[in-house]
């Protein structure tokens, strides 16, 4: 099983929808949940994160972590064209590096 | 807002050449680290470095790779003599602390391509 599974996508979706992007995980030591946003040939940028389980929203954006199903998911309110990228989610647990899903490409169509 | 530089952006070369790619993390950070991103493939740790030595490195990060922090500024990766399959995007990035609610900020990488 690997470490870090997410769906790759594409999604596509009209403008003002709601998104809900998801990963799974397995290694149950993993403490810090972070969702990135990375756009065509840059670099990841963080968006959101998280410490253990529980929700966080900062504007159109919520993180939502449920640690006994080894789920988390990112959730976009009345998405944007501008929100079209690629939203990789990352964790770590402790001192240890952070470890990538491969991320779900998302087109927000106006 | 604080950025991690990388540089170049792009960078072609014969395979079996050496490259060193070049970064300057956030100025207060401590901790930094290298990253590769194969075409279509997920974001995979390399190293991290800590107090000018390496904390942890991956299987991936063999004897043909090596990191320095030469000054107080830079942070480079240096491949010794490249491979076909070393063509990726490497992305350097920093944090305060490795611990804690910290996310890691990403420069926006070097298309390394070994031809």
């Amino acid at each position: 099983q690997k470490e870090v599974e997410q769906d790759p996508g594409p999604l596509s979706v009209p403008e003002g929808a709601i998104v809900s992007l998801n990963c799974t995980y397995s290694n149950s030591a993993f403490q810090y949940f972070m969702w990135y946003r990375q756009y065509s040939r840059k670099g990841p940028e963080l968006l959101m994160y998280t410490y253990s389980s529980g929700n966080k929203e900062d504007g159109r954006f919520t993180a939502q972590v449920d640690k006994s199903s080894k789920y988390i998911s990112l959730f976009i309110r009345d998405s944007q064209p501008s929100d079209s990228a690629t939203y990789l989610c990352a964790m770590k647990a402790g001192n240890t590096p952070l470890v990538f899903g491969k991320g779900t490409r998302l087109s927000v169509i106006a | 807002e604080p950025e991690v530089t990388q540089t170049p952006s792009h960078q072609v070369t014969q395979m079996g050449q050496e490259v060193i790619l070049r970064c300057v993390p956030i100025s207060n950070h401590l901790y930094f680290y290298w990253y590769r991103q194969i075409l279509g493939q997920k974001v995979e740790f390399l190293v991290s470095f800590y107090n000018n030595e390496i904390s942890e490195k991956s299987e991936i990060f063999d004897d043909q790779f090596s990191v320095e922090r030469p000054d107080g500024s830079n942070f480079t990766l240096k491949i010794r003599s490249t491979k076909l399959e070393d063509s990726a995007m490497y992305f350097c990035a920093s944090s305060e602390l490795t611990g804690g609610n910290y996310g890691y900020t990403f420069g926006s990488g070097t298309r390394l391509t070994v031809v």
